[in-house]
């Protein structure tokens, strides 16, 4: 069964800090996608992210930046000098992949709340 | 601008009526959606998956004839929530996968409180 893990419900950090967010997956399908999703108080899913299991490479964008690791069936968040809008609740979620290519139904993590201080 | 779209954003309802909440892909055809709920401070559990012109595939657990799901044409999904009750308060989100393969898009989710 797909599985996706967030082991940290709340973070709180100061502004300007790095911080870190992981997420743990568990799947048997060798093609599937992961991905991350910010959710401010509003509450609509802004995406951040979308990765397929054969891409291992690490991304970068801005001030957000993501670690793909197969070997530990991790895909890890991290924030570079966090801002006060950072905060929200991060979402790492998991998705097999159709034949096809075309994304299936998502299995959320439990969400990791960012509280950034100013 | 959004590419999927949901209707109404918040809702009040008296307990025992029904509600009924939209989900449309704006510029382009969505064969499949998905119908998310998230009570507070909780995750996304997926209520059941939204086929075109057949029957939704609900997740165990969902009561399919509680959450009306209906696919008519390939922009709209709608989700009919029968004889709500207080226990039904959420937010109900939607989503569509796109053409493009791994591309998911989700509408802005819709608040429902049942008084």
């Amino acid at each position: 069964a797909q599985k996706v893990t967030q082991a940290q419900t709340e973070i709180s950090v100061v502004e300007k800090e790095d911080v870190t967010l992981d997420c743990v997956y568990e799947t048997r399908d060798t093609t599937y996608y992961l991905f991350w999703y910010k959710q401010p108080p509003s509450g609509e899913l802004v995406f951040l992210i979308r990765r397929n299991s054969f891409d291992e490479q690490n991304e970068i964008s801005g001030r957000y930046s993501w670690n793909f690791q197969k070997s530990t069936s991790s895909f890890n968040f991290t924030i570079t000098a966090s801002q006060v809008v950072d905060s929200a609740v991060y979402f790492c979620a998991l998705s097999e992949a159709f034949y096809g290519g075309a994304t299936n139904k998502l299995i959320f993590g439990t969400g990791t709340l960012l509280a950034v201080q100013p | 601008g959004a590419v999927v779209s949901q209707h109404p954003s918040w809702v009040i309802c008296k307990s025992g009526t029904s509600v009924k909440i939209e989900c449309r892909s704006l510029d382009f055809q969505a064969t499949t959606m998905f119908w998310y709920r998230q009570f507070p401070k909780q995750s996304l559990m997926l209520m059941a998956t939204s086929n075109e012109g057949s029957k939704a595939t609900y997740e165990q657990g969902v009561e399919k004839d509680k959450f009306l799901i209906n696919h008519a044409s390939l922009t709209l999904s709608t989700l009919t929530v029968t004889s709500a009750h207080p226990e039904d308060s959420s937010f109900y989100i939607c989503s569509a996968s796109g053409r493009n393969p791994g591309e998911l898009f989700f509408g802005e989710g819709s608040r429902l409180t049942v008084l």
